[in-house]
C-alpha cells in the first residue's frame, strides 16, 4: 500500500535559520500533498499544500516543492521563529482515493532563540 | 470562524467500557473524517463520510468501532468494549468535499485503563 517516509525525525535550528523537512511517497498516482503543524495538545493545522500539477508553492516564510519523478516533496521554512517549534507532518493521498491521507511519522522542529 | 470541535477532550475508560466521541464539523462541510493518532505517530485514517453516507470504513481496526453521522452534520465515533490498545488521540477532520483540504479538530485523548 501507500507509504510516506519523513525525515528527519527531529530538527533543531537557530532562530533565523532555515529548516527543511523531506518526505517520499510510494504511490506514483498520489496527487495531493498537504503539510500540517501540530502543537502540543492540539490537532494538526494545515499550513500549506500542493497538488501534483504544480512544482512549487510559497506562502510567506513557508514553501513546498514537489518532484513527481523522484516521488518526493519538501517543506522549507525560512527565517525560523521560536513559535515555529512544533511537530510537522507531511501527507499524501492514496492514488486510488482523492481523500484518504497517508501521513508521515512527523518531524519535531525546535527553534532555539 | 468556528473550526472543528470535538468532545470530550479527554476520556478515561476502564477496559470493557463503551465510549462515544463527538465531532462537530465546520458548518457547510460535506465531508467528515475520523483518524486515530498513537503517541508519537502521524494520524491514521479510520473512516470517511460524505453527508450522512459512510463511504469508506476501511480503516476501522475492528468491529468494536462504529461511526455514524445520521443528519450529515455531527458525527459520533463509538468504541465498544474498549481495550488498552484503543488508547490514542481520536481526531476528526472536515472538508468542503472529498478531495478538498481537511481541517482537523483538537482531538479526544482516550486512555483505557
Amino acid at each position: 500500500g501507500e507509504n510516506v517516509e519523513q525525515h528527519p525525525s527531529t530538527l533543531s535550528v537557530q532562530e533565523g535559520d532555515s529548516a527543511v523537512i523531506k518526505c517520499t511517497y510510494s504511490d506514483s498516482a498520489s496527487n495531493y500533498f498537504p503539510w500540517y503543524k501540530q502543537e502540543l495538545g492540539k490537532g494538526p493545522q494545515l499550513i500549506i499544500d500542493i497538488r501534483s500539477n504544480v512544482g512549487e508553492k510559497k506562502d510567506q516564510r513557508i514553501a513546498v516543492t514537489l518532484n513527481k519523478t523522484a516521488k518526493h516533496f519538501s517543506l522549507h521554512i525560512t527565517e525560523t521563529q521560536p513559535e515555529d517549534s512544533a511537530v510537522y507532518f507531511c501527507a499524501a493521498t492514496r492514488g486510488d482515493s482523492s481523500y484518504k491521507l497517508i501521513f508521515g511519522s512527523g518531524t519535531r522542529l525546535l527553534v532555539r532563540p | 470562524g468556528a473550526g472543528v470541535s470535538q468532545s470530550p477532550r479527554y476520556k478515561v475508560a476502564k477496559r470493557g467500557q463503551d465510549v462515544a466521541l463527538r465531532c462537530d464539523p465546520i458548518s457547510g462541510h460535506v465531508s467528515l473524517f475520523w483518524y486515530q493518532q498513537a503517541l508519537g505517530q502521524g494520524p491514521e485514517f479510520l473512516t470517511y463520510f460524505q453527508n450522512e453516507a459512510q463511504l469508506d470504513k476501511s480503516g476501522l481496526p475492528s468491529d468494536r468501532f462504529f461511526a455514524e453521522r445520521p443528519e450529515g452534520s455531527v458525527s459520533t465515533l463509538k468504541i465498544q468494549r474498549t481495550q488498552q490498545e484503543d488508547s490514542a488521540v481520536y481526531l476528526c477532520a472536515s472538508s468542503l468535499g472529498g478531495g478538498a483540504e481537511q481541517y482537523f479538530g483538537p482531538g479526544t485523548r482516550l486512555t483505557v485503563t
